[in-house]
């Protein structure tokens, strides 16, 4: 059964780098084609999507983050990584990674989840 | 940027059916997934492409999609099913999610 598990920093000082990597374990994270993505959620807040990184290796992320968003992955690991540049308090959030499974290029769903970590950015 | 709007509460009777709407601009032409999230825990996908059910998520939930509003159906709903749900969908530019549900069983 396929389980991914987020690890990372859990306090980051504004003006600072977030990183955390998501280790995938039960299955290669370069078979079966699938794509994988970071989702966050501030607390008592609802979902917001980061970005993807393809099967292929290429990156897409939310307009609203990409120019501060970078999203890696290490084949060799079996884990893929997020760093978020000049963080601030708006970025303290619960940070999920999860698998995302596609039947079309606008149909994209997200069918295993980690646990989620939670980072918070303070002085 | 895309919107996906969901009313932030829904009560239901323990046996009766839940509704849970999901608004967006021409959403119908788009593919809705579902998810369902109980305190504390990860989200957990219940539908995708619009009606379709993963492996291990139970009958009672259903979803369809027409016109703006996409809509998760919970039919004879259990205590366990009290948790918020959230609808996601490619918007125009990013994935986007809608506001979140939270079902009250009473």
């Amino acid at each position: 059964q396929l389980q991914l598990q987020e690890s990372g920093s859990g306090l980051v000082k504004p003006s600072q780098t977030l990183s955390l990597t998501c280790a995938v374990s039960g299955g290669s994270i370069s078979s079966g084609g699938y794509s994988w993505s970071w989702i966050r959620q501030p607390p008592g807040k609802g979902l917001e999507w980061i970005g993807y990184i393809y099967h292929s290796g290429n990156t897409y992320y939310n307009p609203s983050l990409k120019s501060r968003v970078t999203i890696s992955v290490d084949r060799s690991k079996n884990q893929f990584s997020l760093n978020l540049s000049s963080v601030t308090a708006a970025d303290t959030a619960v940070y999920y990674c999860a698998r995302v499974t596609s039947s079309g290029s606008y149909s994209n769903w997200f069918d295993s989840w980690g646990q989620g970590t939670l980072v918070t950015v303070s002085s | 940027s895309y919107e996906l709007t969901q009313p932030p509460s829904v009560s239901v009777s323990p046996g009766q059916t839940a509704s849970i709407t999901c608004s967006g601009d021409k959403l119908g032409d788009k593919y809705v997934s579902w998810y369902q999230q109980k305190p504390g825990q990860s989200p957990v996908l219940v539908i995708y492409d619009d009606t379709k059910r993963p492996s291990g998520i139970p009958e009672r939930f259903s979803g369809s999609n027409s016109g703006n509003t996409a809509t998760l159906t919970i039919s004879g709903t259990q205590a366990m099913d009290e948790a918020d749900f959230y609808c996601q969908a490619w918007g125009s530019s990013a994935e986007v999610f809608g506001t979140g549900t939270k079902v009250t069983v009473l």
